[in-house]
């Protein structure tokens, strides 16, 4: 079945440093790509997708390039800052027919501290 | 403000008590999704619901019970939990559910725990 890999956290990081979260994929047609984000205490709110091959997704600084060729999409900041904090979820959309689904990595928790 | 919004926010409740939690959306959408959060695992879709029809039960156990009396409220009814229930539950919406682009909308989520 389809399924989303991304890296194990927790991720910790110093204000403007550089920023890559890995995200892999398994799909057997071809997903539309997104990034969620979930601060603390709060629910999942969309960072950034991409619905095609070598579409790049962006917002707030955050970037991801939709690679069919190696079956990834990267999450990437240039400079974080401490309102970054949180946790970052990977996922694809698939299915079909009655409704399309997404499923999700696991998680990838980022700490910045100033 | 998501436009999902969540009732309780946090629930704590015996193995033999009878809740329900609350999801309304003020999107105008017309799917809506139950998601369960747990410590360590990926997000699990539960249940989805296309213009108030259920079309997706992922597996849930029984002492889950949904409802969607209109496409702006779902409800999930708990009876007879066991503590591994415990976990955050995410209620989502969506357009239609019937398109690869859609975006889903998230609530904050109701921290359950079960004693």
């Amino acid at each position: 079945g389809n399924s989303v890999t991304q890296m194990e956290g927790p991720v910790t990081l110093s204000e403007e440093a550089f920023l890559t979260i890995n995200c892999t994929y398994t799909a057997t047609g071809y997903p539309s790509l997104f990034w969620y984000v979930q601060y603390p205490g709060e629910g999942l709110q969309l960072l950034l997708k991409a619905t095609k091959a070598d579409d790049k997704g962006s917002n707030k600084g955050f970037e991801a390039t939709y690679r069919k060729e190696t079956t990834s999409f990267h999450l990437e900041k240039g400079s974080v800052q401490v309102s970054d904090s949180a946790v970052y979820f990977c996922a694809l959309s698939e299915g079909g027919g009655s409704n399309y689904k997404l499923t999700f990595g696991k998680g990838t928790l980022l700490t910045v501290n100033p | 403000e998501t436009g999902v919004t969540q009732t309780p926010r946090h629930l704590v409740m015996g193995m033999t008590n009878k809740k329900s939690l609350k999801c309304e959306q003020h999107l105008g959408h017309n799917a809506m999704y139950w998601y369960k959060q747990s410590a360590k695992k990926p997000l699990e879709l539960m249940f989805v619901y296309n213009f108030k029809e259920q079309t997706e039960n992922n597996s849930v156990p029984s002492r889950f019970s949904p409802e969607c009396p209109n496409s702006s409220h779902l409800f999930l009814h708990l009876h007879t939990l066991q503590p591994e229930d415990s976990a955050l539950y995410l209620c989502a919406s969506s357009q239609s559910g019937l398109k690869l682009k859609e975006t889903q909308y998230f609530g904050p989520g109701t921290r359950l725990l079960v004693l």
